[in-house]
């Protein structure tokens, strides 16, 4: 079957824009995280959907960030007026329930904000 | 709060050589640990995982150990190739649903 896929795989936007980026999670998976990789670095948590619940924003780094899921399923992560700092993969990964599971990641979104 | 501590790379070894690279976690309860590889230009994906203490997990020649009595999931192989250059992480998953993950090491093999 098919894996996490995300679109666009590289995207590169003027400061100030925003940005749309997508996930599809492997179906059948009720949990969906995203995470944020910046050169060199390890990964960033910035927020967990599972099933219907509300999902956990916790790792947002500002209001600019959003993401929501619809039908349980697509994902998408908003980025409004982008920032130069807002440059990195966009990684986004689901599980079959979230606890204790293993992660299936998408190949990520390459972000670059000039 | 949990957290996982790995090795600092680069770690840099001639094909054939073993290869060492050390975890350790705090986590409250009993986490079921992983280690992810992730190639150039690419996601992350499961290497390999184990559930509960001594269990040991396994995948193309790799191995690692849940230590409950050290804390730790050292991963090892015998013999590295050059397509084994990449970058580890070392993750776990307790009660939190949100897993955590170490900054990765990365593995440069030369021929």
């Amino acid at each position: 079957g098919a894996g996490v896929s995300q679109s666009p795989s590289n995207k590169v936007t003027e400061k100030g824009k925003d940005v749309e980026l997508r996930c599809d999670p492997i179906s059948g998976h009720t949990a969906l995280y995203w995470y944020r990789q910046s050169l060199g670095q390890g990964l960033e948590f910035l927020i967990y959907f599972q099933g219907n619940s509300a999902p956990d924003k916790s790792g947002l780094p500002s209001d600019r960030f959003s993401a929501e899921r619809t039908g349980g399923s697509v994902s998408t992560l908003t980025i409004q007026r982008t920032q130069q700092e807002d440059s990195a993969v966009y990684l986004c990964a689901s599980s079959l329930n979230g606890n204790q599971e293993t992660q299936y990641f998408g190949p990520g979104t390459r972000l670059l904000v000039l | 709060g949990d957290s996982v501590t790995q090795m600092e790379g680069p770690v840099t070894l001639s094909e054939e050589a073993f290869l060492t690279i050390n975890c350790t976690y705090t986590a409250t309860g009993y986490p079921s640990l992983f280690w992810y590889v992730q190639y150039p230009g690419e996601g992350l994906q499961l290497l390999l995982k184990a559930t509960k203490a001594d269990d040991k997990g396994s995948n193309k020649g790799f191995e690692a150990t849940y230590r409950k009595e050290t804390t730790s999931f050292h991963l090892e192989k015998g013999s590295v190739q050059v397509s084994d250059s990449a970058v580890y992480f070392c993750a776990l998953s307790g009660g939190s649903y949100i897993p955590t993950f170490g900054r990765g090491t990365s593995l440069i093999v030369h021929p």
